[in-house]
């Protein structure tokens, strides 16, 4: 496609449900990220995808959190039993090689508030 | 891993006046640098980069230096205006994952 495809815009949902986050990056991105940026805050990582290798997870902030990338292209954030801190921007970026070397694309995120 | 300090949180000036936002980083092994800017509601998108090998990149009222020996690099924003407003975001990286700074939120005032 032509962007970071990012689905749901917005999601709502209740303490203690699980909630799954999808992207579809740039066609042809080899590398996939996350990062997740609450109100007025930073941009922090939280797992990386490069090609067929295992995904750097150091950044998935506890085990109610995990994430996988299909065929290499489409990947899925999932957190279990939601708390309210987990309410954030949850963003999604891929990067290719070629003349575009290093860059970074973000989506448009996926706006989630846990009640 | 690698450590982005990022200064000033916030910055506000006057239209027409130039912006400078500095940041430090801790792994002299990064080589990539990118600025990113985010306005309200919206997807980070990438202004400006640098890479190690360059010491200043400019693209017209941007530009970005860096000092490999000091860990450092710094975003300019000349003749700044109302629709440069917004929060940026430097960041390091050597080959994988983009550690970000804090943010700077830029308003200009008309």
């Amino acid at each position: 496609g032509a962007g970071v495809s990012q689905s749901p815009s917005n999601k709502v949902t209740e303490k203690g449900k699980d909630v799954e986050l999808r992207c579809d990056p740039i066609s042809g991105h080899t590398a996939l990220y996350w990062y997740r940026q609450s109100l007025g805050q930073g941009l922090e990582f939280l797992i990386y995808f490069q090609g067929n290798s295992a995904p750097d997870k150091s950044g998935l902030p506890s085990d109610r959190f995990s994430a996988e990338r299909t065929g290499g292209s489409v990947s899925t954030l999932t957190i279990q039993r939601t708390q309210q801190e987990d309410s954030a921007v949850y963003l999604c970026a891929s990067r290719g090689g070629g003349a575009s070397g290093n860059t970074i694309y973000f989506g448009e995120g996926s706006w989630l508030t846990v009640v | 891993g690698e450590n982005v300090e990022q200064h000033p949180s916030t910055l506000s000036v006057q239209e027409g006046d130039s912006a400078v936002i500095k940041c430090t980083y801790s792994d002299s092994a990064s080589n990539y640098f990118p600025w990113y800017k985010q306005e309200l509601g919206k997807r980070p998108q990438l202004i400006i980069d640098i890479r190690s090998n360059v010491g200043e990149k400019k693209d017209q009222r941007i530009a970005v230096t860096l000092n490999k020996t000091a860990k450092h690099f710094s975003l300019h924003i000349t003749e700044t205006q109302p629709e440069d407003s917004a929060v940026y975001f430097c960041a390091a990286s050597q080959y994988s994952t983009l550690t970000f700074g804090k943010g700077t939120m830029l308003l200009v005032s008309p």
